[in-house]
């Protein structure tokens, strides 16, 4: 079965600074990966995915993310971050084989400082 | 705004009582998944439905249950409900199943008192 497992519950970052959010996945063939945000009250909105190719995949708001076979990771990063990047961070997994449904992980919680 | 509706967006209920949520896909998406989000369990899959066939399950209860209908749209039901139903309800859609990432609805937050 697949899991994700995100390290981090909490994040605290300056405004400005840079960012990254770690995503370990367990699946015996290669996923699908994907990120997700959720603001406060809201759906969760897709940042980026990946599903074959390149490995550094680019997403929208300035987000990227590398995926790394050898250490099943899929982190997350963002060069400045902004106060309007407070929100919640889903790291989740599908595979065709267990039909495409999401496995997330648990969840970041960035807090942005002025 | 994904494409995704669902109705309604609040919805506080006894226990006991039966629910019904509904879903709209993304114009053109024939896949319907839904999703619970709650504090002790985070987000976890329920159900799929593909062009008006279920396709996959997940952790769903007995009490649970889902249909899409030939418009594509669905309604999950749920039904004897139970103060730890309580949770925000989120449908997804996807063209297809695989190789498809999912766009999300606004959800459904369910109170049940």
């Amino acid at each position: 079965a697949q899991s994700v497992t995100q390290p981090d519950i909490h994040i605290t970052v300056s405004e400005g600074a840079s960012l990254e959010l770690r995503c370990n996945y367990s699946y015996g063939a290669t996923p699908y990966l994907f990120w997700y945000v959720q603001s406060p009250g809201q759906g969760l909105q897709l940042l980026l995915k990946y599903f074959s190719g390149d490995t550094l995949v680019q997403g929208i708001k300035g987000f990227e993310a590398e995926f790394k076979r050898s250490q099943s990771s899929f982190n997350l990063r963002k060069p400045s971050v902004h106060w309007s990047d407070a929100a919640e961070y889903f790291c989740a997994v599908a595979a065709e084989a267990a039909g495409n449904k999401l496995t997330f992980g648990g969840g970041t919680r960035v807090l942005v400082k002025p | 705004d994904s494409g995704v509706t669902q109705t309604p967006k609040h919805l506080i209920t006894a226990t006991g009582q039966r629910v019904t949520l509904r879903c709209s896909p993304r114009s053109g998406d024939l896949s319907v998944y839904w999703y619970q989000q709650s504090l002790d369990q985070g987000l976890q899959f329920l159900i799929q439905y593909y062009n008006g066939e279920e396709r996959a399950k997940g952790n769903i209860l007995e009490r649970f249950s889902a249909q899409q209908f030939p418009d594509l749209h669905s309604e999950l039901n749920l039904s004897s409900l139970e103060l730890g139903d309580s949770a925000l309800y989120f449908c997804a859609s996807s063209f297809r199943t695989g190789g498809y990432e999912q766009y999300f609805g606004p959800g459904t937050r369910l109170t049940v008192t």
